[in-house]
């Protein structure tokens, strides 16, 4: 298996711009987590998706964040605008169910808005 | 919610040393507590878990302490080496929670040769 996979590795772009990205977890894998990873800040869940469904959203920083999971093998997360302060490192991690709860992460998405 | 505190934030031994990292959580519902290393510019991986109904696990030079009681586990490495140099977080998930992890502030060990 591939693992997770995460596109774009790196993206830079200007505040105010739209931002995709993008996570294909491991196949047969019913759990997918969207993490934000600044050096302030640590390791933040924003999203968790069981069964392609949002279960928990609270982590999401605020309404220019949006995540979808339209398919078992696809996750998209949006910020629009982008603003300086959303440049971290982006990671995409997925799992099975319970109790087989470990999470695999992806390569992550370095972002950088300017 | 679950919440998780990690110690000490920086960490220097040198090698062949030991190197302990302790984590503290708030729910006494949480039932699974994995440690993973993150390599400078690379994911987090999985290193060792635990589970509430053991007390101790241990995989070669790593081992894992639980006390349920105080709510605390350590993750204790042996004979360091240099590429034991990472950073380690430690989570914390709460049963009936599905997968969700809290992860703790992480410690930066370095090892020096």
């Amino acid at each position: 298996d591939a693992g997770v996979i995460q596109s774009p590795r790196h993206e830079v772009t200007e505040m105010g711009q739209e931002v995709t990205l993008r996570c294909k977890p491991i196949s047969g894998h019913n759990s997918l987590f969207w993490y934000r990873q600044t050096m302030m800040r640590g390791l933040e869940l924003l999203i968790y998706f069981n069964n392609n469904v949002p279960i928990d959203d609270s982590g999401m920083p605020e309404d220019r964040f949006s995540a979808k999971m339209p398919n078992a093998s696809f996750s998209t997360l949006k910020i629009q605008p982008s603003e300086p302060r959303d440049s971290a490192v982006y990671f995409c991690a997925s799992s099975l169910s319970p109790p087989l709860n470990e999470q695999f992460f992806g390569p992550g998405t370095r972002l950088t808005v300017l | 919610g679950e919440n998780v505190e990690q110690h000490p934030s920086t960490l220097s031994v040198q090698e062949g040393d030991s190197a302990v990292i302790k984590c503290t959580y708030s729910d006494s519902a949480s039932n699974y507590f994995p440690w993973y290393k993150q390599e400078l510019g690379k994911r987090p991986q999985l290193i060792i878990d635990i589970r509430s109904n053991v007390g101790e696990k241990k995989d070669q030079r790593i081992a894992v302490t639980l006390n349920k009681t105080a709510k605390h586990f350590s993750l204790h490495i042996t004979e360091t080496q240099p590429e034991d140099s990472a950073v380690y977080f430690c989570a914390a998930s709460i049963k009936n929670a599905g997968n969700m992890l809290t992860f703790g502030g992480g410690t930066r060990l370095m090892v020096k040769p």
